[in-house]
């Protein structure tokens, strides 16, 4: 087990550019989640998958995020026309879902995005 | 709405024990988490505790709950320098149902050798 891992971990672009992050969950976990954290917060939730269900979406996650999880694996978060205040690392998170939950939830290293 | 405060800084010496302190609002929360983040690095689990349980103990950590005053600590005994970090403590939402947690902003801790 190697933990949860993302790709890449520092990406720079430039407002208005797309940009994709990606996230591979601990192999046996059936939920991820997404939370975003900018200097000086803790993350903020973002949204999460059971299996490759989208259960829930943060009011953060503006209609220019879209979170896929295809195959219940791996997860895909996607921003489109990106803007300044887009800076921020971008956390995934995994956990087995178990009734009556939890649902201890292991992070990955993040992505370390800016937008300049 | 859920909310998690803590203090957003603590400073101690290499050996003495340090006592983090968080109050969380949400009362129907299921578990309550202490994590710990190294500057870059995402976050480490550390330990959580159960809102029936008033106390966890993990070798060098404990964990106090009070749950009538919503106060949760975590005590780091015989503190090194590599517990220098920030540690967040985090509520379940909706009871632990859905899981997403709801996190204070963190309180760093400096161990001065």
């Amino acid at each position: 087990d190697t933990g949860v891992s993302q790709d890449p971990r520092h990406k720079i672009t430039k407002r208005g550019q797309n940009v994709t992050f990606r996230c591979d969950p601990i192999s046996e976990h059936n939920r991820l989640y997404w939370y975003r954290q900018t200097l000086g917060q803790g993350p903020e939730f973002l949204t999460y998958f059971q299996n490759e269900a989208q259960l829930e979406k943060s009011r953060l996650l503006s209609d220019r995020f879209s979170a896929e999880r295809p195959k219940g694996s791996f997860s895909t978060l996607e921003i489109q026309r990106t803007e300044q205040g887009d800076s921020a690392m971008y956390l995934c998170a995994s956990s087995r879902g178990l009734a009556g939950g939890t649902l201890e939830q292991y992070f990955g290293p993040g992505t370390r995005l800016t937008v300049t | 709405g859920e909310d998690v405060e803590q203090s957003l800084f603590l400073s101690v010496r290499e050996g003495d024990s340090s006592v983090i302190n968080c109050t969380y609002t949400d009362s129907s929360s299921t578990y309550l988490y202490w994590y710990k983040q190294e500057p870059g690095a995402g976050l480490q689990l550390l330990t959580y505790i159960f809102s029936n349980m008033d106390m966890k103990q993990d070798q060098r950590l404990t964990v106090l709950l009070n749950k009538k005053d919503k106060h949760l600590s975590l005590r780091i005994a015989d503190t090194q320098t590599g517990d220098s970090a920030i540690y967040f403590c985090a509520e379940s939402y909706n009871g632990g149902s859905q899981g997403n947690l709801i996190f204070g902003k963190g309180t760093k801790l400096s161990v001065k050798p």
